[in-house]
C-alpha cells in the first residue's frame, strides 16, 4: 500500500523560503507522478505543480511559477517543495499526492502546516 | 484556466437524507471529474473518478455523474461519518471547486 510521510511543521519569517519533503513508501515512486497542493486556512485547495520523478520532469500552475521549485529524490524516493519569497499569504497546509492517473490524486501525505509570519 | 464552481457552499442535512451537490466547471472538461471528501485536520480522500467511477472501499451510497460542464455528486442515505466538506477537481491543469460543507 502507498503511503506519503511528509516533514514536519514549519515558522518562517517574511522573504525567507521553506522547504518540505515528502517520502513515498511502497515501489511506486518510479513509475508515478507527484503533485503538491496547499490549503490556507479555513479554505479551498490549490494545486502547485507536479514532478514525474522517472523523466525529470516538473509542470506548475502559472501562479507559483517563479517562487516554487519541485524536486525528486529517486534513492530515497522523495519529493521536496521549495518556496521562496514567502509572505503571509503563503501561510498553509502543503499536501503532496500521488497521481494515479492523470491529474487523480491518491493518496496524500498528512499535509505540512507552514507558517509565515515576523 | 477553467474555473470550478460548486454549489451550495455549505448545506445542512439530516441523517438518511439524500444530498446532492453540484460542480459547474468554466467550459466543458469532458469526463475529468473528480470528488474528494475532507475532513477538519485530515487530508482529502478521492471518492469518485471520471465523474462516476467510485474509488476502492467508498460505499455505494456515494454516485457521481454529470457531462460537459456540470456535475453532480449524489450522497443517497446520509450516515453520520460523511459530514464533511467535499471538493470537486478537474484532472486537466488541476483546478479544484471551493467546495460544499454538509452540515448537521
Amino acid at each position: 500500500q502507498v503511503q506519503l510521510e511528509q516533514s514536519g511543521a514549519e515558522v518562517k519569517r517574511p522573504g525567507s523560503s521553506a522547504r518540505v519533503s515528502c517520502k513515498a513508501s511502497g515501489d511506486i515512486f518510479r513509475t508515478s507522478s507527484f503533485s503538491w497542493v496547499r490549503q490556507v486556512p479555513g479554505q479551498g485547495l490549490e494545486w502547485m505543480g507536479r514532478v514525474f520523478p522517472v523523466f525529470g520532469s516538473t509542470t506548475y500552475a502559472q501562479k507559483f511559477q517563479d517562487r516554487v521549485t519541485i524536486t525528486a529524490d529517486s534513492s530515497t524516493a522523495t519529493t521536496f517543495i521549495d518556496v521562496s519569497r514567502l509572505t503571509s499569504n503563503d501561510t498553509a497546509v502543503y499536501y503532496c499526492t500521488r497521481e494515479r492517473l492523470s491529474g487523480v490524486f491518491h493518496p496524500w501525505g498528512q499535509g505540512t502546516p507552514v507558517t509565515v509570519s515576523s | 484556466d477553467i474555473q470550478m464552481t460548486q454549489s451550495p457552499s455549505s448545506l445542512s442535512a439530516s441523517v438518511g437524507e439524500r444530498v446532492t451537490l453540484t460542480c459547474r466547471a468554466s467550459q466543458a472538461v469532458t469526463n475529468l471529474l473528480n470528488w474528494y471528501q475532507q475532513k477538519p485536520g485530515t487530508p482529502p480522500k478521492l471518492l469518485i473518478y471520471s465523474t462516476s467511477t467510485l474509488e476502492n472501499g467508498v460505499p455505494s451510497r456515494f454516485s457521481g455523474s454529470g457531462s460537459g460542464t456540470e456535475f453532480t455528486l449524489t450522497i443517497s442515505g446520509l450516515q453520520p461519518e460523511d459530514f464533511a466538506t467535499y471538493f470537486c477537481q478537474h484532472s486537466h491543469n488541476p483546478s479544484f471547486g471551493g467546495g460544499t460543507r454538509v452540515e448537521i
